[in-house]
């Protein structure tokens, strides 16, 4: 079945930029979206369509997308912006949607 | 406003059955592609299935872990889609997450409801 690769953890200090990769054979043909779930929440869209911002989705948050490759980027991340992060996505057919293994984000 | 309530959680003995509900205000459950995404605890999200509106077939897809096991339906007179699981595991304790894309840059989910396998 269709995996997405995330880091499990990535760790930067408040105001530095963190990366967050995503990598599956099926992009760039199949979109690349990311959410963020704090603890004991449910999980918010950040980023739709590769690099697209939901309303509301503060502008430090940007996607981009290269090859087989996502990637969610926080420039001056804040201490808020804890969290873990996932990536996902749809196979080939389309008919199956994936979820990459989650990012937990330390800001410290 | 759309919202959606998760219920019907609990625990399950290995080989049992549950039902799961997903009660939808704002919405209309056949009308729309609806799914369930689960989180088993301190672990990563997991997509579980899908049903397509009943315009676009009303056909089902599931994640491989649970395929043949689970099953999602809908009744429209309670405006409510359900996951039926059958043969349950203890890999399958989790909480479960039913969840409504809008449009692509809109998503909603339920509050989860918390389902544990154990003898």
């Amino acid at each position: 079945s269709y995996e997405l690769a995330q880091p499990p953890s990535v760790s930067v200090s408040p105001g530095q930029t963190a990366r967050i990769t995503c990598s599956g054979n099926a992009f760039p043909r199949k979109f690349a979206y990311w959410c963020q779930q704090k603890s004991g929440q449910a999980p918010v869209l950040l980023i739709y369509e590769d690099n697209k911002r939901p309303s509301g989705i503060p502008d430090r948050f940007s996607g981009s997308s290269s090859g087989t490759m996502a990637t969610l980027t926080i420039s001056g991340a804040q201490v808020e912006d804890e969290a873990d992060y996932y990536c996902y996505s749809t196979d080939d057919s389309g008919n199956h949607s994936v979820f990459g293994g989650g990012t937990r984000l330390t800001v410290l | 406003e759309v919202q959606l309530v998760e219920s019907g959680g609990g625990l399950v003995k290995p080989g049992g059955s549950l039902r799961l509900s997903c009660t939808a205000s704002g919405l209309t459950v056949t009308n729309v592609w609806m799914s369930w995404v689960r989180q088993a605890p301190g672990k990563g999200l997991e997509w579980v299935g899908r049903i397509k509106s009943k315009g676009d077939g009303g056909t089902t897809d599931y994640g491989a872990p649970v395929k043949g096991r689970f099953s999602i339906f809908r009744d429209e007179s309670r405006n409510t889609m359900y996951l039926h699981m059958n043969s349950l595991r203890t890999e399958d304790t989790a909480t479960y997450y039913c969840r409504f894309v809008a449009a692509a840059d809109t998503v909603y989910w339920g509050q989860g409801t918390l389902v544990t396998v154990s003898s």
